[in-house]
């Protein structure tokens, strides 16, 4: 079975300084991908970043990356230029190509940005 | 944003009444998911959708049962409703082709059983 684990339930930022969240999981499969949502509290889901499990090359999306480390199956997340808008529960995901059971989600960690 | 509704947001129930809530969406999407949302938990799958009458179980399916009878609708019912019940849950969908490998998420029922 899959697993995914993060390790900081909670961490603090400065405004504008950068913040690396940690993610790790487990699996036997070889094609997944792995996912960062947030959770502002709005309570929405909102997708912050995808990365599939084939390519090399880590995902960006503007303020965040992902560092990906495929054979340490590692995957942190860093926001930069943190804003008081970032403050939310960021969980990680990971999924593989069937559905279902195979789409897990880690505990989160809750992130506040300070002014 | 994606077409998910979900219904009602709020909720407070007694234990052993029935409970329905119910997820719309407008997308046409295939698979469709109900997660529970608990503290230290992240999401945990309670059951999904691969298409209509099509339903599987999911990490904590005990005490739930789903039914989808058109593509649009997702209904998750507590037939006794616990306090062990009282969560946050979430309806989720997704596609095929290019949407196929991502979730979108509707607003959440807060679930509350005295």
């Amino acid at each position: 079975a899959q697993t995914v684990t993060q390790s900081q339930p909670e961490m603090s930022v400065q405004e504008a300084e950068t913040v690396t969240l940690s993610c790790t999981y487990d699996t036997s499969e070889s094609n997944y991908y792995l996912f960062w949502y947030k959770q502002p509290p709005s309570r929405q889901m909102i997708l912050v970043i995808r990365q599939e499990a084939y390519k090399q090359q880590n995902a960006t999306e503007n303020r965040f990356s992902v560092n990906f480390q495929k054979a340490a199956k590692s995957f942190s997340l860093k926001i930069s230029d943190s804003q008081l808008g970032d403050t939310a529960m960021y969980f990680c995901a990971f999924m593989t190509h069937n559905y279902g059971q195979n789409f897990v989600f880690g505990p989160g960690t809750r992130l506040s940005v300070l002014p | 944003d994606a077409g998910i509704t979900q219904s009602p947001r709020h909720k407070v129930t007694e234990t052993g009444t029935p409970v329905t809530l119910r997820c719309h969406q407008t997308e046409n999407h295939r698979y469709m998911y109900w997660y529970r949302q608990d503290p230290g938990h992240g999401l945990r799958l309670i059951h999904y959708s691969y298409g209509v009458k099509d339903t599987d179980k999911g990490e904590v399916s005990d005490g739930y049962s789903v039914s989808r009878s058109k593509t649009e609708d997702f209904l998750l019912t507590l037939e006794s409703a616990t306090s062990s019940q009282t969560s946050v849950y979430f309806c989720a969908i997704s596609g095929e082709g290019v949407s196929y490998n991502e979730q979108f998420f509707g607003p959440g029922t807060r679930l509350t059983v005295l």
